[in-house]
């Protein structure tokens, strides 16, 4: 089974600021990887999937990139909006299994 | 406008079963995969699984191999997971969620379902 490791396990910044979160894979998932945001009480979001495409409707400062083992989701500029726990997904190949990170949470410093 | 809509909360013994249904509607059901992901409390999302309702196959995560049993009834939109033998391990916030076309990622998901598990 292919594991998932995120890094940090808390990231505080500052609205206003950039954020950069890592996953990494056991071994390599290509460019399967899908990146979720989840805030208390409420379903995950799908925010970036096969590593780089915004979902509908996700804003322009998330942006996604990686191959491989090696994956990155950057905020560009921190809104209030935006602190929350952050989960990587990925997929392996047939048939389709999918595995989640164990999440980044993402503080207001 | 796509919407998944999941039963009540449930409360069970251990050692007992549990059925969770999902209700799709604004898109094709038979189009798009169904998986299910469960959070326990405090905790992470863990992938349980996915169904195609169209075809009626499955796959399911090892963890849950031979205790998980998705089904669907096309004719309400409706997927279904069933969970046995319960444990108090499994206290959990249940979803589904529609798998998108091409790489089936969860892109909407229904609103949860809160199993508890208790002697």
């Amino acid at each position: 089974e292919i594991v998932l490791t995120q890094s940090p396990a808390t990231l505080s910044l500052s609205p206003g600021e950039r954020a950069t979160l890592s996953c990494r894979a056991s071994q390599s998932v290509s460019n399967y990887l899908a990146w979720y945001q989840q805030k208390p009480g409420q379903a995950p979001r799908l925010l970036i999937y096969d590593a780089s495409n915004r979902a509908t409707g996700i804003p322009a400062r998330f942006s996604g990139s990686g191959s491989g083992t090696d994956f990155t989701l950057t905020i560009s500029s921190l809104e209030p909006e935006d602190f929350a726990v952050y989960y990587c997904q990925q997929r392996s190949n047939w048939p389709p299994t999918y595995t989640f990170g164990q999440g980044t949470k993402l503080e207001i410093k | 406008q796509v919407q998944l809509v999941q039963s009540g909360a449930e409360v069970k013994k251990p050692g007992a079963s549990v059925r969770v249904s999902c209700k799709a509607s604004g898109y094709t059901f038979t189009g798009y995969y169904m998986h299910w992901v469960r959070q326990a409390p405090g905790q992470g999302l863990k992938w349980m699984g996915w169904i195609n309702p169209n075809s009626g196959g499955t796959n399911y995560a090892q963890n849950f191999q031979g205790r998980v049993t998705m089904t669907r009834d096309t004719s309400i939109s409706t997927a279904y997971m069933e969970l046995s033998r319960l444990r108090s391990d499994d206290t959990a916030v249940y979803y589904c969620a529609r798998g998108t076309s091409g790489s089936g990622w969860p892109d909407y998901w229904g609103q949860g379902t809160l199993v508890t598990v208790s002697s």
